[in-house]
């Protein structure tokens, strides 16, 4: 256990749903991350929050809709996806926006699109 | 900005062999250097960075690596590996400044064969 806990940790969603991905962490952090892990393909740094204000969107597509209502939850809202959104969603927090004390990763919702 | 270039995306071994796995990266600012690795079904786990000071990390289960400034690499070796090495390895890099993020290679997976 890393300290950031993801849930579900498995997904399958049809593309008409809607659904959401939550993350908690309990280690103080003041950032947090939401990555995208497709098979063959980099990490996709999709959204930062620092104090639980949205200091970045890599031009992520509307269908995914963060939420952080506090330094300790992260949620991403996910509603008419496609298929090629299925992937693995890491979630990551820091103590702050300086990588030198690096990142902690949850393990991951494993997210299929059918 | 920064950038980073893992050259080997397969690297298939025996066990108890040595292993090295190569990180390059670019910068125009001074770094900090990570390597970070990613067991089946997890999340990504810090496995030791290069901050300052002496140029040879090393991680608690026997992997080190060295800092290159002037061949900007960060390469990951290990003298005998073991079949719970097989993972995927990601080398990371940030710049110093306060706010910079990491940015992470594509992966390297590490297959350690009996």
């Amino acid at each position: 256990e890393t300290g950031v806990t993801q849930t579900p940790r498995h997904l399958v969603m049809g593309m008409t749903n809607k659904k959401s991905l939550k993350c908690e962490q309990h280690l103080g952090h003041n950032a947090m991350y939401w990555y995208k892990q497709s098979a063959k393909k980099p990490l996709e740094l999709m959204f930062v929050y620092n104090f639980k204000e949205q200091t970045e969107n890599n031009s992520v597509p509307s269908r995914f809709s963060p939420e952080c209502p506090n330094s300790s939850h992260l949620f991403l809202h996910l509603h008419t996806l496609q298929p090629e959104d299925s992937a693995l969603y890491l979630c990551a927090s820091s103590q702050d926006m300086a990588a030198i004390s690096g990142y902690t990763f949850g393990s991951g919702t494993r997210l299929t699109v059918v | 900005a920064q950038s980073v270039t893992q050259l080997d995306s397969q690297v298939p071994v025996f066990e108890e062999a040595p292993v090295e796995l190569r990180c390059n990266y670019s910068s125009s600012v001074s770094v900090y250097l990570f390597w970070y690795v990613q067991y089946p079904n997890q999340g990504l786990q810090l496995l030791l960075k290069y901050l300052s000071g002496s140029t040879l990390v090393e991680s608690i289960n026997g992997f080190e690596a060295e800092f290159n400034k002037s061949q900007t690499s960060f390469h990951l070796r290990k003298p005998s590996v073991h079949i719970s090495d097989t993972a995927e390895y990601f080398c990371a890099v940030s710049g110093r400044r306060g706010s910079e993020k990491l940015v992470f290679g594509k992966g390297t997976k590490l297959t350690v064969n009996p």
